[in-house]
């Protein structure tokens, strides 16, 4: 069954740590993104990578960080950095960058 | 990436067919058009991608005009589980970065 799987489903982040957010997708795609939504928003591009080894920043980079050693898995970490984690994170991937991107199903990340 | 307007919501009942249109007059000559849907807490689901006249899946039908400054998406019959919020997407073609406005919130009554 091809797809993208994120996990966990919800997470919960305390003061001051750092949690890395899942992205695996089993479709062959070369590319593969990082957003968040914010409620009732649409969605906000983090880090985008065309290609094993390499990534780059989107539109509010700042206090995340990401790597793509695989060409399945692209984890998202939300560092101490980021003062307002809370929100909904999608991991989507392409075949190739501008193509059509197809989502995962969403994390949601909560600050204690 | 192409600006686009579309409402903010629509209602609807069960069986009745719903029409979308999106506005998008500085569309570029190689932009294409793309529709998603989503449910609350869910990632966004494609649903149908076009570049001119009309397409059509298992879905929906997207109709778009020759000068392709509008589009229409199309949901046939629709039931209570096609309560979602709709985005119109312009641009894929030479634009990685997705840029989803606030969508349109369609509700299925019974």
């Amino acid at each position: 069954d091809g797809g993208i799987t994120q996990s966990p489903k919800y997470l919960f982040r305390k003061e001051g740590q750092n949690v890395t957010l899942s992205c695996e997708q089993n479709l062959n795609h070369d590319a593969m993104y990082w957003y968040r939504q914010d409620p009732g928003q649409g969605l906000r591009l983090i880090y985008y990578s065309q290609i094993v080894n390499d990534f780059q920043k989107g539109d509010i980079a700042e206090g995340y960080s990401v790597s793509r050693e695989k060409k399945e898995s692209f984890p998202l970490t939300v560092t101490s950095a980021q003062k307002n984690p809370t929100a909904f994170y999608l991991c989507a991937s392409s075949r190739v960058v501008r193509e059509t991107q197809y989502f995962g199903p969403g994390t949601r990340l909560l600050v204690l | 990436l192409a600006k686009t307007t579309q409402p903010i919501s629509m209602d609807s009942y069960e069986g009745q067919e719903v029409n979308i249109t999106c506005s998008h007059n500085n569309i570029a000559t190689n932009d294409y058009i793309t529709w998603y849907q989503q449910f609350p807490s869910q990632g966004p689901r494609f649903i149908i991608q076009g570049y001119k006249t009309k397409v059509t899946n298992e879905v929906a039908s997207l109709f778009i005009p020759a000068d392709r400054k509008s589009s229409t998406l199309s949901l046939p019959r629709v039931s209570l589980s096609d309560t979602a919020v709709y985005y119109c997407l312009v641009g894929l073609s030479n634009d990685y970065k997705l840029s989803f406005g606030a969508g349109t919130t369609v509700t299925v009554r019974a």
